[in-house]
């Protein structure tokens, strides 16, 4: 089976930099992605790492180590529209859907 | 881009009403999916269809049924709606679950079903 935790909340500060854990366990690995999701909208796709290391996208950087079942999606320059949930979702072995994370709520403040 | 609608934002229904949702994927996905999600559970699986005419149980498919007629549509039925079946419905969907990097899910805005 498939176990994912994040943690619930966080808040931040405007311009600063946060990190969001996730850490799972899958009897086998396809990848992992990071989902974005505003408060009464739908999730969106942020970033997908199925290799070791780090990913920069922008702003956004997602970084992943297989053996520690481990990920982290790193925000920079904080901006207040950054608050929203983040969910982790794990793409199972075999022909199933996506598993996700309960997500972590971040609250940017000024 | 893809595009994944849903019927309705918002729906009132009454306890033992026959509900329907419907979503509608533009992008010739062959992989459709029925969530949940409410506070402090995130996102749960009702339903997922892998092809026309096919359905599999998600997570919590007890109280719901689903139909896949054509490959743009899969609606979500409560057959008699409930209370605890007050959430935020989110269909989504995806173009294989054959290939890892095909996995993305897309998902529609989401209808807020509440029932009295």
């Amino acid at each position: 089976g498939q176990n994912i935790d994040q943690p619930t909340e966080m808040t931040a500060t405007e311009g600063a930099i946060v990190q969001i854990n996730c850490t799972y366990q899958t009897s086998g690995f396809n990848g992992l992605f990071w989902y974005q999701q505003h408060a009464g909208e739908a999730p969106t796709f942020l970033s997908y790492n199925v290799l070791d290391g780090l990913e920069e996208k922008g702003r956004f950087s997602s970084f992943l180590s297989r053996s520690k079942g481990y990920s982290y999606l790193l925000l920079k320059e904080l901006q207040m529209k950054d608050s929203a949930s983040y969910l982790c979702a794990v793409p199972p072995s075999g022909n199933t859907p996506l598993v996700f994370g309960k997500g972590t709520r971040l609250s940017v403040i000024a | 881009d893809v595009k994944v609608t849903q019927s309705s934002r918002y729906l009132v229904k009454r306890t033992g009403e026959k509900v329907f949702l419907e979503c509608v994927q533009d992008m010739d996905h062959e992989n459709m999916f029925w969530y949940r999600q409410d506070p402090g559970l995130g996102l749960r699986l009702i339903y997922f269809s892998y092809d026309v005419k096919m359905k599999e149980k998600g997570d919590i498919p007890e109280g719901y049924s689903v139909s896949r007629e054509k490959k743009e549509r899969f609606s979500l039925i409560l057959e008699s709606a409930s209370t605890n079946q007050t959430s935020m419905y989110l269909c989504a969907s995806s173009f294989s679950l054959e290939d890892p990097a095909s996995y993305e899910q897309y998902f529609g805005p989401g209808t807020r079903l509440t029932v009295t």
